[in-house]
């Protein structure tokens, strides 16, 4: 009964390299969303995926990031050409339905990304 | 739009004593809200959620928080703090309908520090 997987826990990366951070949903969950955490700010959505299709990245930057849900395998938050800025946490979440009245999010233990 | 407040960052209480953690909301929908603990390097758990009916729930953890519409509060409450309480709360806000449906929008969250 294995609840939201996210890895790697920690990840370093130089300025300008790629990150990658997976994300393996609750077992029969359908729908994921993204979070990233600043320091000393709360979670800030960022998108929103089903299988195979992204239904909202509103919060979004509108450069370097992209995320994919694909129909096999976890869902993947990449950040290509990092920047000190991109130092956070980012968290993970799924549910069984869109909506949260009776399909709570379940969160992972989040990656903690540092860009040196 | 949505929006939360949580007012003290930081909250210290001694071993034994009411906890009371704030938290303040702005939706021009009816709101569903949440309270969720981040224990440190760790994901967020919920701790309790309001969707309908009853305006005083209670959740895990000895914690309750009523809904106060006319006060546009959801304030969480504990009769008595324990050590293992000590811990990051954040207050959360979604509707259920809509572009938004199930983007929780999260307050900056508050530190407790419970003493001996």
């Amino acid at each position: 009964n294995a609840g939201v997987m996210q890895n790697p826990r920690h990840l370093v990366r130089r300025r300008g390299q790629e990150a990658r951070l997976r994300c393996s949903p609750v077992k029969g969950h359908s729908h994921v969303y993204w979070y990233r955490q600043l320091p000393e700010e709360g979670l800030k959505f960022m998108v929103y995926l089903q299988k195979e299709n992204i239904i909202d990245e509103s919060g979004m930057p509108k450069e370097r990031f992209s995320a994919e849900f694909p129909k096999e395998g976890p869902s993947i938050l990449r950040i290509q050409q990092v920047v000190r800025g991109d130092s956070a946490a980012y968290f993970c979440a799924s549910s069984r339905d869109r909506g949260t009245r009776n399909s709570p999010l379940h969160f992972g233990n989040g990656t903690r990304l540092t860009v040196t | 739009a949505q929006s939360v407040t949580q007012l003290g960052s930081h909250v210290s209480v001694s071993e034994g004593a009411l906890v009371l953690l704030r938290c303040n909301y702005s939706s021009s929908v009816p709101p569903y809200l949440f309270w969720y603990v981040q224990y440190p390097n760790q994901g967020l758990q919920l701790l309790l959620k309001y969707t309908t009916g009853a305006t005083l729930v209670k959740g895990i953890n000895g914690f309750e928080a009523e809904f106060k519409k006319s006060e546009t509060s959801f304030h969480l409450t504990k009769p008595s703090a324990h050590m293992s309480d000590a811990a990051e709360y954040f207050c959360a806000v979604t509707q259920d309908y809509g572009g938004s449906q199930g983007n929780l929008i999260f307050g900056k969250g508050t530190k407790l520090s419970v003493k001996p």
